[in-house]
């Protein structure tokens, strides 16, 4: 089984809806990222956690909210979904001792 | 956070050395120099990473230059499934704050 696992993988949903992907993980790593992709472009850091009390925004938050669980899971919902949010979206960990970040398989969203 | 300078794109011919360059001229004497990969669209998976010295692995080596404003990843022996987008990153140490630039497009060709 994937170490890091993204639900859904596809998700085409209309303007103004709010949308949940999680994302759970069974590397033990206290650390979660979420990252956005645009079409030929690289990863943009939406939020990230270091555990499950301590959550921080990173270069594009606006329009995100995330929700850390437990240890093992970290949800992103998009509150009122828009067009330009149509990306492909990736979650990481890493553990505490090393900034190595091990990816799930990525949800692509398609905001109409 | 440092920025990382790369290439768009490469082409390197199957069981050839592709070397891959990365200018980060502002970096800081605690950042590491990360490498990953993406294959299509799947999610960027690690390669390796170094803070001075050379380093090796399965995968690839990274050499970095000494006064560390440059580095290059080497796939020794370059097949077709080498083909990818490889990102280049310089990250403090612990502060989770990677920055992926627009990486460089690796094309192996027979």
């Amino acid at each position: 089984d994937a170490d890091v696992t993204q639900t859904p993988r596809n998700r085409i949903t209309k303007t103004g809806k709010r949308i949940m992907l999680e994302c759970s993980q069974t590397k033990g790593h206290d650390r979660m990222y979420w990252y956005r992709q645009d079409p030929g472009l690289g990863l943009q850091l939406i939020y990230y956690s270091f555990d499950v009390k301590d959550i921080n925004k990173g270069e594009i938050s606006d329009g995100y909210s995330v929700s850390r669980q437990a240890q093992a899971k970290f949800s992103l919902s998009l509150e009122s979904a828009i067009p330009n949010q149509t990306a492909l979206y990736f979650c990481a960990t890493s553990g505490e001792n090393t900034d190595t970040q091990y990816f799930g398989p990525g949800t692509r969203l398609t905001v109409l | 956070d440092a920025k990382t300078t790369q290439p768009t794109s490469m082409d390197c011919a199957e069981g050839r050395a592709a070397n891959l360059p990365c200018n980060h001229s502002t970096i800081s004497g605690n950042e590491y120099v990360y490498w990953y990969r993406q294959i299509h669209s799947q999610g960027p998976q690690y390669i390796i990473h170094g803070l001075k010295n050379n380093e090796t692995n399965e995968m690839a080596s990274l050499i970095i230059t000494e006064d560390r404003k440059s580095s290059t990843l080497i796939l020794p022996h370059a097949t077709l499934r080498d083909t990818a987008v490889y990102y280049c990153i310089v990250s403090p140490l612990h502060q989770g704050k990677s920055t992926f630039g627009d990486g460089t497009t690796l094309t192996v060709k027979p």
